[in-house]
Order: structure tokens, then C-alpha cells, then sequence
């Protein structure tokens, strides 16, 4: 079963505007990753955030990570069409041997 | 470098063939991951190596499933006696160091499984 639980699980907006999703998990975590997923194609890692991190910045990414809420954020600032695909998070939980447990993912939509 | 690649990438069965996807992992890396997506859902966990030895098989569905990854490199995930319910993308990752080493697993694309 999975563990994540993503919000909202489809958003639009127009190209330019932030996107924010959201992250909430069950069991203590080492890490939690955000992948994307373009329609039919694989995941592609964008940031992992360790346990004892609470905020993390990549380019027009931030992530924060809130271990006492067990939830996680990811910020699309300035976003583009390109943009355009679904978002996951997976959480490596604490001694389960490295398995990612996904969330049902953000379709997120971008308009030029 | 070259990332995880999976072959086939497309593959369809007949219900109660076998079948075999194949796995090369990015070159040195340790871990290697399998994953079985269904359409519109999150990845889930099916099985785990390190090196040669599978140390997690928890999330294999069922006994007509099976994996193995004999030389420590190119990984294979079979099949027997597919069902309809088999149908989904299956994923490959691979990561460099062991599980206890927290790194980001690399995505191979997948192979889009249709049992008809």
C-alpha cells in the first residue's frame, strides 16, 4: 500500500504563476524525494531533502520538510509549460531497506 | 553516461504467457529497484538487490513473479502465466551505493505491460 498521500491531486495555472503541492506521509522517513513524470515517460529525480533538512532550494524548486507534521511541500516558482507533468513524492521510511513508497502524485497543468 | 535503460518498452501478451523485461542498470551502481506502476497511480515497491543478492521481495505480488539479477549487473523481472491484472508500467531504478547510503535512485522508462 502506499504510504504518500499528495494535494491536490490536479492543479492548473497559467504560465508565470507558482505551483505549490503538498506531501503528507505516515512513518518516520531517512529522506523524501520529489520525482516528475512526463506522460509516458520515467521519473526524473528533481530534489531529495534528508530527515534532519528542512528547507531545500534547486533552481525555481524549493522543498520544505516538516518531520513533527510528517508533511512535505514543493514549490514551482515562475512556472512554464514545460512544466507541464505529474509530481511524486516517495519517502524512504526508516529500516525498510531503501524502497521508495510513492504518493498518488500532483497532475499539474501549465497554460501558456 | 548512459541512465538505467529497460527493454522491451512496449510488450503484449496474451493472458497466461510468460514474459521477461529486462533491466541494465547505470554502470558500477549497487542497488537496483523494481517498481510496477498502474495507470494513474504512484510507483510501488516490488523487489530489491544489492549486487546479486535480492534482499527484499516483499512487494512481488504473487508467486508467478520472480526476479533475479545473477551477475550483480542486468536485472530480470519474469512473469509466468500473465493475468489482465499485470497489466501496468514497470519500472527500473538504480542507485549507486547500498540502502543505507540514502541515495537518489535513477529511473530507467519503464515497460508498458498489456495483457489482453
Amino acid at each position: 500500500s502506499q504510504q504518500g498521500e499528495e494535494d491536490p491531486q490536479a492543479l492548473s495555472i497559467q504560465e508565470g504563476e507558482n505551483a505549490t503541492m503538498n506531501c503528507s506521509y505516515k512513518t518516520s522517513i531517512n529522506n523524501l524525494q520529489w520525482y516528475r513524470q512526463n506522460s509516458g515517460r520515467g521519473l526524473v529525480h528533481l530534489i531529495l531533502i534528508r530527515s534532519n533538512e528542512r528547507e531545500k532550494h534547486s533552481g525555481r524548486l524549493r522543498v520544505t520538510l516538516d518531520t513533527s507534521k510528517k508533511s512535505s511541500s514543493l514549490l514551482i516558482t515562475a512556472s512554464r509549460a514545460a512544466d507541464t507533468a505529474s509530481y511524486f513524492c516517495a519517502t524512504d521510511p526508516l529500516n525498510q531497506g531503501g524502497k521508495l513508497i510513492f504518493g498518488q502524485g500532483t497532475e499539474l497543468s501549465v497554460k501558456p | 553516461g548512459a541512465g538505467v535503460s529497460q527493454s522491451p518498452r512496449y510488450k503484449v501478451a496474451k493472458r497466461g504467457q510468460d514474459v521477461a523485461l529486462r533491466c541494465d542498470p547505470i554502470s558500477g551502481h549497487v542497488s537496483l529497484f523494481w517498481y510496477q506502476q498502474a495507470l494513474g497511480q504512484g510507483p510501488e515497491f516490488l523487489t530489491y538487490f544489492q549486487n546479486e543478492a535480492q534482499l527484499d521481495k516483499s512487494g512481488l505480488p504473487s508467486d508467478r513473479f520472480f526476479a533475479e539479477r545473477p551477475e550483480g549487473s542486468v536485472s530480470t523481472l519474469k512473469i509466468q502465466r500473465t493475468q489482465q491484472e499485470d497489466s501496468a508500467v514497470y519500472l527500473c531504478a538504480s542507485s549507486l551505493g547500498g540502502a543505507l547510503h540514502q541515495e537518489t535512485q535513477y529511473f530507467g522508462p519503464g515497460t508498458r505491460l498489456l495483457v489482453l
